[in-house]
């Protein structure tokens, strides 16, 4: 199965602590877009990158929020010091050509803050 | 006003009926349109991409886009309990930042009653 990887899938964090959720694209796919769905919410951008390269990164938080995708490696969305509002289901939709014809979502990681 | 609108539900029919699931928008600047389906705790699954005005059909779904109306229907005939789920449409455009990241709106929740 080729599909989009995430994990972990569950994570549990006390406040003050940092979050690091991974995202393996689809084999082939070299774009990688971040959306949050908090509880109630729909899917909101946070962030899209290529490799190597932030693209666009209009829907992250001002603070405590980064993403990378290096040209090894998953693309990582890392928070520090989370808060409770932080709690969200947080998934990835990888694309072969950044067009939104080819965006394919994974599993996602819920992580929840204590 | 947000930029995309859909009903949360929930709906709930019986077994072999047609649904009918909508979306209306206000940012004249989409160009495709698309519908998920989510299943509880799980990833969104692409079920229908159009880009265009006009009706695309396949299978047991029809999506249905009117771009003069900014209004955009899924349609799903002989329905299936398996298709219990929350159904989430999503648009883009050219963020400009070369971006074509998706809007969602916040999900139609379906129950299909056998």
């Amino acid at each position: 199965n080729a599909g989009v990887m995430q994990n972990p899938r569950h994570l549990v964090r006390r406040r003050g602590q940092e979050a690091r959720l991974r995202c393996s694209p689809m084999k082939g796919h070299s774009h990688v877009y971040w959306y949050r769905q908090l509880p109630e919410e729909g899917l909101k951008f946070m962030v899209y990158l290529q490799k190597e390269n932030i693209i666009d990164e209009s829907g992250m938080p001002k603070e405590r929020f980064s993403a990378e995708f290096p040209k090894e490696g998953p693309s990582i969305l890392r928070i520090q010091q989370v808060v409770r509002g932080d709690s969200a289901a947080y998934f990835c939709a990888s694309s072969s050509r950044g067009h939104t014809d080819t965006q394919y979502f994974g599993p996602g990681t819920r992580l929840t803050v204590l | 006003q947000k930029e995309v609108e859909q009903d949360p539900g929930p709906l709930s029919v019986p077994e072999g009926a047609i649904v009918s699931l909508n979306c209306t928008y206000s940012n004249s600047a989409f160009q495709y349109f698309m519908w998920y389906r989510q299943y509880s705790r799980k990833g969104p699954e692409l079920l229908m991409y159009t880009y265009s005005s006009g009706n695309k059909e396949d299978g047991r779904f029809t999506a249905q886009v009117d771009k003069s109306s900014k209004y955009i229907s899924l349609f799903i005939r002989d329905s299936q309990p398996s298709d219990s789920a929350t159904y989430l449409c999503a648009m883009s455009a050219n963020s400009g930042a070369g971006s074509y990241q998706l809007t969602f709106g916040k999900g139609t929740k379906l129950s299909v009653i056998p």
